[in-house]
């Protein structure tokens, strides 16, 4: 299957301060890439959708202004958790899609631990 | 909207036993299922997929899943479990929502007792 790549796989960030989190698709171009974050013992559950280009769309209940997306080119879409508080502490996935692919191939994860 | 349902929480089965994970969805059209399972503190591994055709899938590490029409069932089994089997087992479903969208149920956890 196609490759999926996040950095970094974890991060420790201060209360206040942003993190950047990237999702590359390796070998080949996602028109569409999707953010997943993963409570403790939970699902995964979508935060937003971005295709190259244009506006993320986030799911309900989504801080848009908390949580970036960008997704400028077709490989590499990034996530900025801005203003970060404890409460932002989860494991974030990303996913990537290309207009042919019939499954989304994900990235290993992010472990985001704010202090 | 899609949506999945995974009735069981936790399953505990004794290693060298069969193991069954019931999973239902919901979607309009011919959805796109997916078995995935996920180790503590790990990403994403995706054992099986049904598209289309044959109701009975086959996936990586003896595990296979059966499609039900019928019952909008997805299935996952394995005739004999072992103690690396322990994880979190996710059933998703898949669809065309500008991008392929992945929605996934809320996990099952697997305990393997000796």
């Amino acid at each position: 299957g196609a490759v999926v790549s996040q950095h970094p796989s974890w991060v420790i960030c201060k209360s206040g301060t942003s993190v950047k989190i990237e999702c590359r698709s390796l070998d080949f171009q996602a028109t569409t890439m999707f953010w997943y974050r993963q409570f403790p013992k939970q699902s995964l559950m979508l935060m937003a959708t971005s295709n190259e280009g244009s506006k993320a769309t986030y799911e309900q209940g989504v801080e848009k202004d908390k949580f970036l997306i960008n997704h400028a080119s077709l490989t590499l879409s990034t996530l900025t958790v801005t203003s970060a508080h404890p409460e932002d502490s989860s494991f974030y996935i990303c996913s990537a899609t290309a207009e042919v692919n019939t499954e989304a191939f994900f990235g290993q994860g992010t472990r985001l631990t704010v202090v | 909207a899609q949506s999945v349902t995974q009735p069981d929480i936790h399953i505990t089965v004794s290693e060298g036993a069969s193991l069954e994970l019931r999973c239902n969805y919901s979607y309009g059209a011919t959805p796109y299922l997916f078995w995935y399972v996920q180790s503590p503190g790990q990403g994403l591994q995706l054992l099986l997929k049904y598209f289309s055709g044959d109701t009975l899938v086959q996936g990586i590490k003896g595990f296979e899943a059966e499609f039900k029409r019928s019952q909008s069932s997805f299935t996952l089994r394995k005739p004999s479990v072992h103690w690396s089997d322990a994880a979190e087992y996710f059933c998703a479903v898949g669809a065309y929502t500008g991008g392929f969208k992945t929605i996934f149920g809320a996990g099952t956890r697997l305990f393997v007792k000796a």
